[in-house]
């Protein structure tokens, strides 16, 4: 089965700083790699997604990811980090086929300071 | 891109009672899924919600505690039984039209004393 891990819980950066957000996945086939955004009281908003080709991927807000299979990671990342990115990151696989269900990493918490 | 409406948006239930949450999706998609994201945890996945057919649980999750319906291909609803404060969650439903990406209803905020 397939697992996501995001090893950290809580990242702290400076408004203006770069950010990145680590995931590693376990999986043993070609995965489907999605980062989502929660902000304070909200649903999930997807960032950028991953399927194949170009290994790193733009998304919305200025946000891209690269996958690296040697690595088993797919970091996101972003070079200037505004106060408005402060929420929670989750990163997630999927299994391919139509029928596929969502694995979800814990969560990496993103505080902004001014 | 599909955009997934939920209703109740937030609801504070007494225990033993029973809520029944909707999930409107404003273009059809192949597959709804229905989560719970536990106070400060992550999203977990409670079952997918077939049209036509019965919804698939995953493990620890089950039938007669979580119904789901899926009449059409834009409605989808579940509902929590017997609640007790452990079901204090957000539930957020999902859908998918066939290209993998799955997009995300508001959630809905559940309190039971």
């Amino acid at each position: 089965a397939q697992s996501v891990t995001q090893p950290d819980i809580h990242i702290t950066v400076s408004e203006g700083a770069s950010l990145e957000l680590r995931c590693n996945y376990s999986y043993g086939a070609t995965p489907y790699l999605f980062w989502y955004v929660q902000s304070p009281g909200q649903g999930l908003q997807l960032l950028l997604k991953y399927f194949s080709g170009d290994t790193l991927v733009q998304g919305i807000k200025g946000f891209e990811a690269e996958f690296k299979r040697s690595q088993s990671s797919f970091n996101l990342r972003k070079p200037s980090v505004h106060w408005s990115d402060a929420a929670e990151y989750f990163c997630a696989v999927s299994t391919t086929g139509t029928a596929s269900k969502l694995t979800f990493g814990t969560g990496t918490r993103l505080q902004v300071t001014l | 891109s599909a955009v997934i409406s939920q209703k109740p948006s937030r609801d504070i239930c007494q225990r033993g009672t029973s809520l029944t949450i909707q999930c409107q999706v404003d273009s059809q998609v192949t597959m709804m899924f229905w989560y719970r994201q536990q106070p400060g945890q992550s999203l977990t996945l409670i079952a997918t919600a077939n049209q036509g057919s019965e919804a698939t649980y995953e493990s620890g999750f089950v039938i007669d505690k979580f119904p789901i319906s899926r009449p059409n291909l834009t409605f989808s609803t579940l509902t929590v039984s017997n609640m007790s404060p452990e079901d204090s969650s957000i539930y957020l439903c999902s859908g998918s039209g066939g290209e993998e990406t799955q997009y995300f209803g508001p959630g809905t905020r559940l309190l039971v004393l």
